[in-house]
């Protein structure tokens, strides 16, 4: 059964550094999502990743996806407090059938 | 485009009752999924619909059942209630399932057991 995890499970980090969420995964997949939550909220789409190598960029976030070793990265450069959410990353198993990773509740401060 | 709509937005039903949730996908999408979030086990899929077929189903017990429409519209039910199954039911939508497009997720239906 494939297994996803995250971590770390939370951060909390000042405005302005940089700091990055790792998503690992137990078996091959051709899609890796990243979704955001605001609390009470539903998911937020922010990346898709299909292939070994990509990369996308939407302002202070950044994806990435290594599908050799099974891992996904989200970096976040000069953190605001806009920022502040839980962070899923989820593995297509077949299907639109997703297991989630834990979660990375990250608060920003000042 | 309007998003995916779930309704009821809040439930609280008594154990042993039964409970049915809707969700009307983005209109073209034609399959439709649904999770349970809860704070202990996570986001967990529950089962995914196609052109009114279930395609994919989770490890969850028989109690939880969902059907698909010909206009994609979605319904889950889950009878014989149980207080574990106090959690957020999220429904999702992608125009044919395994696309590289994203899932669009509903605001979800809040649902307490008591």
């Amino acid at each position: 059964e494939l297994k996803v995890e995250q971590n770390p499970l939370f951060l909390s980090m000042q405005e302005g550094k940089n700091y990055t969420i790792y998503c690992n995964y137990s078996t091959t997949s051709d899609r890796l999502y990243w979704y955001r939550q605001d609390p009470g909220k539903s998911l937020e789409s922010l990346f898709v990743l299909l292939s070994n190598g990509a990369v996308k960029q939407e302002g202070r976030l950044m994806a990435s996806l290594d599908t050799k070793a099974r891992l996904s990265t989200l970096h976040i450069t000069a953190a605001v407090h806009d920022l502040s959410a839980t962070y899923f990353c989820a593995v297509a198993l077949r299907a639109d059938k997703l297991i989630f990773g834990t979660g990375t509740r990250l608060q920003v401060f000042p | 485009k309007a998003g995916v709509t779930q309704t009821p937005r809040y439930l609280i039903k008594t154990r042993g009752q039964q409970v049915t949730l809707s969700c009307s996908p983005i209109s073209g999408h034609r399959s439709v999924s649904w999770y349970q979030q809860t704070p202990g086990q996570g986001l967990q899929f529950l089962f995914e619909y196609f052109s009114e077929t279930q395609r994919n189903k989770g490890n969850f017990p028989g109690r939880f059942s969902g059907r698909q429409f010909s206009n994609s519209r979605s319904e889950m039910n889950v009878s014989t209630l149980e207080l574990g199954d106090s959690a957020l039911y999220l429904c999702a939508s992608s125009e044919e399932g395994s696309s590289p497009l994203p899932l669009h997720f509903g605001n979800g239906t809040r649902l307490t057991v008591t």
